[in-house]
Order: C-alpha cells, then sequence, then structure tokens
C-alpha cells in the first residue's frame, strides 16, 4: 500500500542552524500538508501546498519557515534558524484531491527535530 | 474557528469490553470531523470520517462513530477491545478557507489490559 515516507526520522540541531525536513508524498497526491507536535501537546497544523504554492498556513508558519516541491516527488520543509521552541514531531501528510474539506490526509511516520 | 475537545487523555479498558473515547467539537459551520489513530512509531492513521452523509459512520478495525448535532459530539466506540488498539487517538476537525488544516484534539491514550 502506498504510504507518506520521511527522513530523517531524528535530527538534532544546535539552535540557529538551517534543518531541511523531507518528505516523499504518495504519488498521485495533489494536496501536501506539514504538521507539527511539540510534546505533549496537540498536532498543530503548519501549512498546505498545491499547485506549486501555499494554500493555507498558521500563524505558527512565520517567516522562519518555507516549503518547496524541488521536483517531482519530494516535498521539504525548511527551518532557517532553529529555536529551542522549534523541538516537536513534524508529520508531512498528503491527499488525493485538489483540497476540500473532506478529503483524507495520509500522514508520514514523522520526523522528530530536536534543538539544543 | 473550529477546535475539538476530547475527554480524557487516558482510557483504560479491558479486553472484550467497550471502547468508548469522547469528543466534543466547536464549529460556526457544519462540520467535517475525523478520528485518525496513531501506533508507537507510526504516523497518523485514518479510522473514519463524517462528512455528512450519515450520522453513523463505520471505520476499520471494527470502530464507529455517531455524530450529534445535539451535543455537538462524534465519540468513538467499539463493541469489544482487543490488545491491538491499544495506541494514541486523535479527534480532528477540518477548517479552513480551502478546509485543508485539520484541527486535533489533544489525544486520547487507549491502554487495554488482559
Amino acid at each position: 500500500e502506498p504510504e507518506v515516507t520521511q527522513t530523517p526520522s531524528h535530527q538534532v540541531t544546535q539552535m540557529g542552524q538551517e534543518v531541511i525536513l523531507r518528505c516523499v508524498p504518495i504519488s498521485n497526491h495533489l494536496y501536501f500538508y506539514w504538521y507539527r507536535q511539540i510534546l505533549g501537546q496537540k498536532v498543530e497544523f503548519l501549512v498546505s501546498f498545491y499547485n506549486n504554492e501555499i494554500s493555507e498556513k498558521s500563524e505558527i508558519f512565520d517567516d522562519q519557515f518555507s516549503v518547496e516541491r524541488p521536483d517531482g516527488s519530494n516535498f521539504t520543509l525548511k527551518i532557517r534558524s532553529t529555536k529551542l521552541e522549534d523541538s516537536a514531531m513534524y508529520f508531512c501528510a498528503s491527499s488525493e484531491r485538489a483540497g476540500g474539506r473532506t478529503d483524507t490526509q495520509y500522514f508520514g511516520p514523522g520526523t522528530r527535530l530536536t534543538v539544543l | 474557528a473550529q477546535s475539538v475537545t476530547q475527554l480524557g487523555s487516558h482510557v483504560s479498558v479491558s479486553e472484550g469490553a467497550l471502547v468508548l473515547l469522547r469528543c466534543n467539537y466547536s464549529s460556526s459551520v457544519p462540520p467535517y470531523l475525523f478520528w485518525y489513530v496513531q501506533y508507537p512509531n507510526q504516523g497518523l492513521q485514518l479510522l473514519l470520517k463524517y462528512t455528512s452523509a450519515a450520522t453513523l459512520v463505520k471505520g476499520i478495525n471494527g470502530f464507529e462513530a455517531e455524530f450529534k448535532k445535539s451535543e455537538t459530539s462524534f465519540h468513538l466506540t467499539k463493541p469489544s477491545a482487543h490488545m491491538s488498539d491499544a495506541a494514541e487517538y486523535f479527534c480532528a476537525v477540518s477548517e479552513g478557507q480551502a478546509g485543508t488544516a485539520l484541527i486535533f484534539g489533544k489525544g486520547t491514550t487507549l491502554s487495554v489490559s488482559s
């Protein structure tokens, strides 16, 4: 069964460094998402992406964050200058249709980011 | 803005017992609601979703949920728990102008004892 994959599974970085989290969505999916979950807190929406542009973003997704689909298979989340509070599990997701409130989002296993 | 509240961060049941995980929503528009499950070291997997077609929704692994507008609830149930049901369960509602953002509850950890 097709699935969303994410690399790396765990990334450790120093405060102020740039990190890129990578995701490979399901191949025929059109919509891509990033979420994060700080330890002990809710899963929070960051951004959705369709047709090579951001569709929606939350207040969390400030200028420190960016997303890109550099080729036909990868979808990346970049954090330019990491802060301690960026430490979290980051989930990538994708959905088949062109957005919509009832679409099923398929999630990857997550990347645990630890900022020291 | 839409939101969901999951009552009980941890629920413990015996194998074979009824599972009831509670979710209440707040929404100014007709909500679309989801239940996801997360097993250790895995991503979130959709159990079921409510899209206004039917108020009783059946999902995978024997789970079902009933949408009750009068109670603003979407509780998840399973008649008989199995050890393999032990996981974390998340209720979510879709939000945003394009409806692409899922707003999650805090999650409920289900433990099943033999």
